[in-house]
């Protein structure tokens, strides 16, 4: 059974912190991908994370995966107030035609001026 | 181009009601999936169509139940309503099921936010 951890869940920071989430996933699986939820509202698509070493950056969001390590990073740069919400992953798992996304339970980011 | 629309947004019910919402994915989307959102359980998935046909389904109770239409409109049912229901009900829709050779990218309606007294 394939599942996803993320850590931490909980992150309060300040202003202009640099600061990585980890999210880590228990079977293979060749994408990933990673969401932003604001308080209230719906999942907004950030990256997708299709192959090994593939990296993607939007702003001051950086994020990797190793597929050996079953390991995906979301890297905070210089943080500011509008990042704070939570973030989640999610894995492709399954096989033949039953595939699904697997969430993990999301971090929570607060971010202090 | 329009984003994926569920109706209601928001609704109440009692416990024993049935509760139907609806879906209406992105233009030319054929992948709708539906997740349960709630504090302690996070998200869930409840099950994904594809061309009208049910594809997965994730392991809730046979009260829950889907159905895709031609232009690819979903929706989800609910019957015999418990406390346990209350959650954010999420649709996505993409343009080929998950684990296809697509991307697989979801996009999200705001969701129906649903209380059960």
């Amino acid at each position: 059974e394939l599942k996803v951890e993320q850590n931490p869940l909980f992150l309060s920071m300040q202003e202009g912190k640099n600061y990585t989430i980890y999210c880590n996933y228990s079977t293979t699986s060749d994408r990933l991908y990673w969401y932003r939820q604001d308080p209230g509202k719906s999942l907004e698509s950030l990256f997708v994370l299709l192959s090994n070493g593939a990296v993607k950056q939007e702003g001051r969001l950086m994020a990797s995966l190793d597929t050996k390590a079953r390991l995906s990073t979301l890297h905070i740069t210089a943080a500011v107030h509008d990042l704070s919400a939570t973030y989640f992953c999610a894995v492709v798992g399954g096989t033949g035609s039953n595939y699904q996304l697997i969430w993990g339970a999301g971090t929570k980011l607060i971010i202090k001026p | 181009k329009a984003g994926v629309t569920q109706t209601p947004r928001y609704l109440i019910k009692t416990r024993g009601q049935q509760v139907t919402l609806s879906c209406s994915p992105i233009s030319g989307h054929r992948s709708v999936s539906w997740y349960q959102q709630t504090p302690g359980q996070g998200l869930q998935f409840l099950f994904e169509y594809f061309s009208e046909t049910q594809r997965n389904k994730g392991n809730f109770p046979g009260r829950f139940s889907g159905r895709q239409f031609s232009n690819s409109r979903s929706e989800m049912n609910v019957s015999t309503l418990e406390l346990g229901d209350s959650a954010l009900y999420l649709c996505a829709s993409s343009l080929a099921p998950s684990g296809g050779a697509e991307t697989g990218e979801l996009f999200f309606g705001e969701g129906s936010r649903l209380t059960v007294l």
